[in-house]
This record gives structure tokens, sequence and C-alpha cells, in this order.
């Protein structure tokens, strides 16, 4: 099946700081990726759906200018948490949208585990 | 927008028993349910999923089936071992809009 990298796969940071995760699917070009984020024990909740070259759509409740999102290839999406603060330790999975015949599928990465201190 | 509600939240099953889960939906329009295992700390992983033109599939131990008119869809796993232990989430779609809506989840412990 196809393959979406993320990277970093943990990343520990100070309150105040931004982080940058990436989103990469290596084997397809996704026309669309997804942003969901995972606290513990929950299920995962869909933050933004982003398409190359265009402006993400954010889910409601969920702020833009904290969570900003790039898909500046149909390779490569960008999540930057800025200014982070210890309620967005989380973990953060991206999924890729790729065509499997007649459907489109989600190929999910491997998550980053997002600690704020 | 789609609403997807799953039960039970926790199951426990002697090994090999089976297990069902249960999941509802709100969205008429959704027309594809797939199934995702996931393990702690990793990805969600698709294990069997049906579309909305087909009643049953089936997967080795692995089996789903789908009411359109009730707009529910179940999984079952059969002779269930210790490596089936996990949370396993249902979701649907709209492939009009690709947003895929979770359940909450279902963390399935097989007992030895």
């Amino acid at each position: 099946g196809a393959v979406v990298s993320q990277h970093p796969s943990w990343v520990i940071c100070k309150s105040g700081t931004s982080v940058k995760i990436e989103c990469r699917s290596l084997d397809f070009q996704a026309t669309t990726m997804f942003w969901y984020r995972q606290f513990p024990k929950q299920s995962l909740m869909l933050m933004a759906t982003s398409n190359e070259g265009s402006k993400a759509t954010y889910e409601q409740g969920v702020e833009k200018d904290k969570f900003l999102i790039n898909h500046a290839s149909l390779t490569l999406s960008t999540l930057t948490v800025t200014s982070a603060h210890p309620e967005d330790s989380s973990f953060y999975i991206c999924s890729a949208s790729g065509l499997a015949g007649a459907f489109y599928e989600q190929y999910f990465g491997p998550g980053t585990r997002l600690t704020v201190t | 927008g789609e609403n997807v509600e799953q039960h039970p939240s926790t199951l426990s099953v002697q090994e090999g028993d089976s297990a069902v889960i249960k999941c509802t939906y709100s969205d008429s329009a959704s027309n594809y349910f797939p199934w995702y295992k996931q393990e702690l700390g990793k990805r969600p992983q698709l294990i069997i999923d049906i579309r909305s033109n087909v009643g049953e599939k089936k997967d080795q131990r692995i089996a789903v089936t789908l009411n359109k008119t009730a707009k529910h869809f179940s999984l079952h796993i059969t002779e269930t071992q210790p490596e089936d232990s996990a949370v396993y989430f249902c979701a649907a779609i709209n492939f009009g809009n690709e947003k895929l809506t979770f359940g909450t989840g279902t963390r399935l412990t097989i007992i030895p």
C-alpha cells in the first residue's frame, strides 16, 4: 500500500515556542492531506483538510492562526503549532488521500507526539 | 455533518471467542465505511472496509456487515487471539467531501 511518513515522530518543546510537523506521501501524489489530533484514550479528531496550492479548510473550533497548515506540493504538507502551550500536547496524525481504483483511500502517517512543557 | 457512534467503549473477550463492535452513522450520503485497528502510540491501520453497495464483506477472521436502511455497520472478529487486543475505530465517509468521521473507539482486550 501507499506510504505516508511524518517527521518528527516525537518532539518536546517549551511553552511559547513553535513546532513544525511534516507529512509526506512517499510513493504517490496526494491531492488532499488531512491533519488529526488524538488525545489519550480518545478518538481521532479532524483538525483541517489541505489541498495542494490552496488554503486549508479548518474544522469548527480549530484556530487557524495557531495551527498553520501549508500544502506546498502534492507530496508534502506541514503543520506548525505556533506559540505552543501544554494543552496542545497531543498525538498529531496526518493522512493523505490517494486514488485506489475508483475510490479515494486515506493512508495514515505514523503520528507525531508533541509534548509541551 | 456526519456523526458516528460506536459501542461498546470497552470489550473483554476470552481467547477463541468472537467479538462484535457496532457503529451507527447519521449521514445517509456516507458511502464508505472503514475499520481501523490502532495499537498504543501507532497509526491507525485499515483492517477491513465496506462500500455502500455491499451488505457484507469477509476477510479471514474479520467480517463487516452494513445495514444502509438502519444506518449501522458492525465488525465481527472470530476466533480471537491475544494479538487482536487493540483499540478499534469505525469510520464513515462521503466520497464527495473525503472527510472521514471516526467513531469513539472500542478498546478490545483478549483474555488468554
